[in-house]
């Protein structure tokens, strides 16, 4: 079956740190990842996204991500966090379901920044 | 120009009561969504439609009916509101499908209250 994990539940960064949030997912094919970001109040923002070629994909408001099929991993990075990148981060599958699309999302990672 | 747009914002409702929720999208996509986010945060697919043909069902209580009017509407019409009824209900939109890479757009999300 699909699925997705986030093992953090609740990360805290001081802001300037680095930060790294974990993302594994169990898919019998070649996997469509996504990261969403989701503001207090807010609907979901698409962060960044991988479905082929290569596996160190770039995504807005300088967020990374790496594509390890070897481990079923696909970790978001940000080198340096700012105070506004406090929010609901959800890391998603593109899945089908009896021949079509959907999305299975990870329970998500609440990240908090100290200033 | 909202991309995805979801009314009411809020709802709060009385057990037993029949509501609805409106989305539109105006990305031409072809397939439309309804996800369901609980008070953990935790998000699942209730419906998918595609040029309004309903193709995702996912075990969802039949007082939940979605109407396609169009392929640039989705709406969700609940009959008999419960208390577990509660939660921020997301619409969401994407060109042909997740499963083939392709990113959905998400509504800001309905917050129903059931009192």
């Amino acid at each position: 079956a699909q699925s997705v994990t986030q093992p953090d539940i609740h990360i805290t960064v001081s802001e300037g740190a680095s930060l790294e949030l974990r993302c594994n997912y169990s898919y019998g094919a070649t996997p469509y990842l996504f990261w969403y970001v989701q503001s207090p109040g807010q609907g979901l923002q698409l962060l960044l996204k991988y479905f082929s070629g290569d596996t160190l994909v770039q995504g807005i408001k300088g967020f990374e991500a790496e594509f390890k099929r070897s481990q079923s991993s696909f970790n978001l990075r940000k080198p340096s966090v700012h105070w506004s990148d406090a929010a609901e981060y959800f890391c998603a599958v593109g899945g089908f379901s009896g021949g079509y699309n959907k999305l299975i999302f990870g329970a998500g990672t609440r990240l908090a920044v100290h200033p | 120009d909202t991309a995805v747009s979801q009314t009411p914002k809020y709802l709060v409702t009385q057990m037993g009561n029949d509501k609805s929720i409106k989305c539109e999208q105006n990305l031409g996509h072809d397939t439309m969504y309804w996800y369901k986010q609980d008070s953990k945060k935790f998000l699942k697919i209730m419906f998918s439609y595609n040029n309004k043909e309903l193709i995702i069902n996912e075990t969802v209580p039949n007082r939940f009916s979605p109407k396609s009017p169009d392929k640039a509407h989705l709406n969700l019409h609940i009959n008999s509101l419960e208390l577990g009824d509660s939660a921020v209900y997301f619409c969401a939109s994407s060109t042909i499908g997740t499963g083939t890479g392709h990113e959905a757009f998400f509504g800001q999300g309905t917050r129903l209250t059931v009192v």
